[in-house]
C-alpha cells in the first residue's frame, strides 16, 4: 500500500507563475519530511527537509509546510524558472536512527513552458 | 566536489546473464542505499549497508545481493537477471540518519534486460 501520495501526478505552469504541489502521508511515526527534485535523467537533490509540527521552510523560491496532525506537506514554486521543470519527489523518514526508513512518493512531474 | 558516482550509466544485459552494478562515494558515509525506481512508483529500497561488511535486506531484496568491502564502494550484483529487473538503479549515501542526514544520491544506471 502506498504511504506517500503526491498530488497532481503532473503540472505544467508557465515561466513566472507559482505552483503548488501537495504531499499526503500514512507513514508512522513520521520523523520528518523532505521534499527532492529530480532532473531528468539525474538523481535526486535535496531541496528541504521539515522536522516538526507546522514547520515552514524557505529555500530562495522554493519553501514547504508540514501538518504533522493532517500528515499533509505541501511545495510552493516561486515565479517558476524553465530550470524549475522535474520531477519533485516527497519523502517521509519514520525515525530518526539507523533503522530508520525512508518511504518516498511517485513524484509531480512539474514542466515550466515559455 | 562531495559525489556518488555510479558505474554505468546504462546497461543492456540478456536474461539469465550476471549483472555488476557499481558505485563509490568519496565523503566517507557510513551508510549506503541501493534503491529502484520504476514508473509510477516511489524508489524501493533492495539494500542498506551501514558499513563494511554490515548490509541488511530491504523492502525488495529478491533477485539481488550486494558487496560492500570498502567503505566508499558498495556494489549491486544480480545472480541470473530477469526481464522484471529492467529499471532505473539509484546509489545513495548518509553519513547520519534522520533529519540531519545528507542524503546524496548517484545519477542512476539504467538496466535495460532483454
Amino acid at each position: 500500500k502506498t504511504q506517500v501520495e503526491q498530488s497532481p501526478q503532473s503540472l505544467v505552469v508557465r515561466q513566472g507563475e507559482n505552483c503548488v504541489l501537495q504531499c499526503n502521508y500514512s507513514v508512522t511515526p513520521d520523523n520528518h519530511l523532505r521534499w527532492f527534485k529530480q532532473d531528468t535523467g539525474k538523481g535526486l537533490v535535496s531541496l528541504t527537509v521539515l522536522v516538526h509540527e507546522n514547520d515552514k521552510t524557505s529555500n530562495g523560491r522554493y519553501s514547504a509546510t508540514l501538518d504533522k496532525d493532517a500528515k499533509h506537506s505541501t511545495l510552493h514554486i516561486t515565479a517558476t524558472l524553465l530550470d524549475d521543470t522535474a520531477t519533485y519527489i516527497c519523502v517521509v523518514g519514520d525515525r530518526g536512527s539507523a533503522l530508520g526508513r525512508l518511504h518516498f512518493g511517485a513524484g509531480t512531474q512539474l514542466i515550466v513552458i515559455p | 566536489d562531495m559525489k556518488v558516482t555510479q558505474m554505468p550509466r546504462y546497461l543492456i544485459k540478456r536474461m539469465g546473464e550476471n549483472v555488476l552494478l557499481e558505485c563509490g562515494q568519496d565523503m566517507s558515509h557510513e551508510t549506503m542505499y541501493w534503491y529502484r525506481q520504476d514508473p509510477g512508483l516511489g524508489l524501493q529500497l533492495i539494500y542498506i549497508s551501514y558499513d563494511v561488511d554490515s548490509n541488511s535486506e530491504g523492502d525488495i531484496p529478491k533477485g539481488y545481493r550486494v558487496s560492500r568491502k570498502k567503505r566508499e564502494h558498495f556494489s549491486l550484483i544480480l545472480d541470473s537477471a530477469k526481464t522484471n529487473q529492467t529499471s532505473v538503479y539509484f546509489c545513495a549515501s548518509s553519513s547520519r540518519q534522520g533529519a540531519n542526514s545528507d542524503y546524496t544520491f548517484g545519477s542512476g544506471t539504467r538496466l535495460l534486460v532483454i
